[in-house]
């Protein structure tokens, strides 16, 4: 079975600052995807950023990028420029590529918090 | 709708009964996902749901979870005789491919 694991229980950051939250991975499968999700303090989940294992080229949408690193089964998440807003649980989670039973793994998340 | 509505949002319950939750997901989302997150957790995998079939139930807790979705849209998970430990944040999330899906607000269960 596929794992997620996040070292990092809390991260703090300062405003304009830069972050990366870790994220490691175990699974025997080839094919995959891996996501970001940000859920802030009693709402929803949202989708941060996806990336597919077969690309080599790190995902990046806006301030956001990934350190992706297939052999290392590592995944980090970097948040660049943070603002007030990034504030929230950040979780990791897999997901195969199988046609069925596609479900995500997630990991137990990392609190980050935003100074100003 | 323009995302996925989960009703109730909240949810008080005395232990032993009966209670239904609802997840109305985006029109045409073949993909149907129910998971369970305990307070400063990551959500845990229910049950899936490919139209009106359900695929995988193996992340059902127990055989007093239910999950249908009859028509192939709106879902209902079913939880008979709550317990304590059933106390968590419900999520439904749907998806028309192997996107990471779209997640509702969940439904926030407490158990007395």
């Amino acid at each position: 079975a596929q794992t997620v694991t996040q070292s990092q229980p809390e991260m703090s950051v300062q405003e304009a600052e830069t972050v990366t939250l870790s994220c490691t991975y175990d699974t025997s499968e080839s094919d995959y995807y891996l996501f970001w999700y940000k859920q802030p303090p009693s709402r929803q989940m949202i989708l941060v950023i996806r990336q597919e294992a077969y690309k080599q080229q790190n995902a990046t949408e806006n301030r956001f990028s990934v350190n992706f690193q297939k052999a290392a089964k590592s995944f980090s998440l970097k948040i660049s420029d943070s603002q007030l807003g990034d504030a929230a649980m950040y979780f990791c989670a897999y997901r195969s590529a199988r046609e069925y039973g596609n479900k995500l793994v997630f990991g137990a998340g990392t609190i980050l918090r935003v100074k100003s | 709708g323009a995302g996925v509505s989960q009703s109730p949002r909240y949810k008080v319950a005395k232990r032993g009964q009966d209670v239904a939750l609802r997840c109305d997901p985006i029109s045409g989302h073949v993909s149907l996902f129910w998971y369970q997150q305990a307070l400063g957790q990551g959500p845990e995998f229910l049950t899936y749901f490919q139209n009106e079939a359900q695929l995988d139930k193996s992340g059902l807790p127990s055989d007093r979870f239910f999950a249908e979705r009859p028509e192939g849209s709106v879902s209902t998970l079913k939880i008979q005789r709550t317990q304590q430990e059933d106390s968590a944040v419900y999520l439904c999330a749907s998806s028309l491919s192997l996107a990471g899906g779209l997640f509702g607000p969940g439904t926030r269960l407490l158990v007395l």
